[in-house]
């Protein structure tokens, strides 16, 4: 079945240690997206991709980093830089460059806990 | 006053009711996003609209441009409904959408 695989579902760190969460997909989707989810509020864009070897910051990208060398793969560096990285993040992905106007499919998360 | 505003942040019904929770944006506006997030933490697509209503089995999407508000309805609920329900509208500028905090929807046997 084609969709989203994040992994680790669960991830321990303790601080000071960068850490990379993994998504793939093979929906064979152009434009991928990582979001950040803190109870009681939105998800927040930290990172987004609508090419392969091409990327940009969303709104909360400072202590982030990202690569896209494969069109089915984006992971996500949380940096030691990122002051309080204890989240779920939520990676996704849409058929059209622009998710404003089309559907767009979620990842089960990555649930980050730092020590 | 956020862009994107949803009402009530939770609701609890009993199996059966008829539910609808609300959204309203100030953003501009392409089609505007309805989600489901399970327990578990992922989410699914339930919805997008850009005018009028869209119906999916027990749940029913509506949006209103001129007032930039938008519905989603469930009838018949039932426990499995359960989740958080969350709208999403798009930024006139850039690929991006903004999120609602969510509504928390628990059904009761």
């Amino acid at each position: 079945d084609g969709g989203i695989t994040q992994s680790p579902k669960y991830l321990f760190r303790k601080e000071g240690q960068n850490v990379t969460l993994s998504c793939e997909q093979n929906l064979n989707h152009d434009a991928m997206y990582w979001y950040r989810q803190d109870p009681g509020q939105g998800l927040r864009l930290i990172y987004y991709s609508q090419i392969v070897n091409d990327f940009q910051k969303g709104d909360i990208a400072e202590g982030y980093s990202v690569s896209r060398e494969k069109k089915e793969s984006f992971p996500l560096t949380v940096t030691s830089a990122q002051k309080n990285p204890t989240a779920f993040y939520l990676c996704a992905s849409s058929i059209l460059p622009d998710i404003r106007g089309t559907e767009a499919f979620f990842g089960q998360g990555t649930r980050l806990t730092v020590v | 006053k956020n862009e994107v505003e949803q009402s009530p942040q939770n609701l609890t019904a009993q199996e059966g009711e008829f539910i609808t929770i609300n959204c309203s944006y100030s953003v501009g506006i392409s089609a505007l996003h309805w989600l489901q997030q399970h327990p578990g933490g992922g989410i699914v697509s339930l919805f997008m609209l850009s005018s009028g209503k869209k119906k999916h089995g027990r749940l029913i999407a509506t949006i209103n441009i001129q007032e930039k508000h938008s519905s989603l309805h469930i009838t018949a609920s039932h426990p499995r409904d359960s989740a958080v329900y969350i709208c999403a509208a798009p930024r006139e500028y850039g690929n991006k959408l903004v999120f609602g905090a969510g509504t928390i929807l628990r059904v009761k046997s």
